[in-house]
């Protein structure tokens, strides 16, 4: 099984809102990551949680909030965002072993396409 | 440093028939893998071939196959028997030394014809 889920699909929200992005896997990945997507590009690294810590935060602004419950859930989650964040969210899991194999293969969810009025 | 490079931003190609979506990269690294991942309008990135450096075989999964061409730094997919449903961005992407995480190309728009 390969299956990343993500929820919601879709969502519209104001700038004072607060939301969450989940993101589920069960192929026992222990790296978990955050992208942000714009159209027609590639996807923006945001977030790397490996073992469930956080090792890689790309300078993301602190209006999104990355959480690793545990090995196979990843939350972001989203405060006073601004219109220009409206994009897609993707998460995708990997294994942890690095050395150029196939085993650093990612999975990607379906994203979520998230709108900021 | 590693870098990818698509130079083709948008391809053409008629049903049925076959068509070549360039990649080329620059590592320092001797062992690296490249991958490729096709992004359909729904937007999921969905995982189509895998190439590891030492790999002595081009990789083929069903109708997609690596052309890898190790000296020349460039690992291009091949389509054969063109489909609709082909239609969609392609991603190249490397990971490469001791660093599971890839980089990305900027993607090529493959349209299918009928």
């Amino acid at each position: 099984d390969t299956e990343v889920t993500q929820t919601p699909k879709h969502l519209v929200m104001g700038m004072t809102n607060k939301k969450s992005l989940k993101c589920e896997q069960h192929m026992g990945h222990r790296a978990m990551y955050w992208y942000k997507q714009k159209a027609k590009k590639p996807p923006e690294l945001m977030f790397v949680y490996s073992y469930e810590k956080l090792s890689i935060n790309e300078s993301v602004p602190s209006r999104f909030s990355p959480e690793c419950p545990n090995s196979s859930l990843l939350n972001l989650h989203l405060h006073a965002l601004q219109p220009e964040d409206s994009a897609l969210y993707l998460c995708a899991s990997s294994q942890v072993r690095g050395g150029a194999t196939s085993t650093d293969t990612q999975y990607f969810g379906p994203g979520t396409r998230l709108t900021v009025l | 440093a590693q870098k990818i490079t698509q130079t083709q931003p948008g391809m053409f190609v008629q049903e049925k028939e076959a068509v070549t979506l360039d990649c080329t990269y620059d590592t320092s690294d001797q062992s690296y893998g490249l991958f490729w991942y096709k992004q359909p309008s729904s937007g999921e990135m969905i995982f189509l071939i895998y190439q590891g450096s030492y790999d002595e075989q081009n990789a083929t999964e069903g109708r997609y196959s690596l052309n890898f061409q190790k000296a020349r730094k460039s690992a291009n997919l091949v389509i054969s028997a063109s489909q609709l449903g082909d239609s969609a961005m392609y991603f190249c992407a490397m990971s490469s030394g001791g660093s599971y995480i890839p980089t990305f190309g900027r993607g090529t728009s493959l349209i299918v014809h009928p």
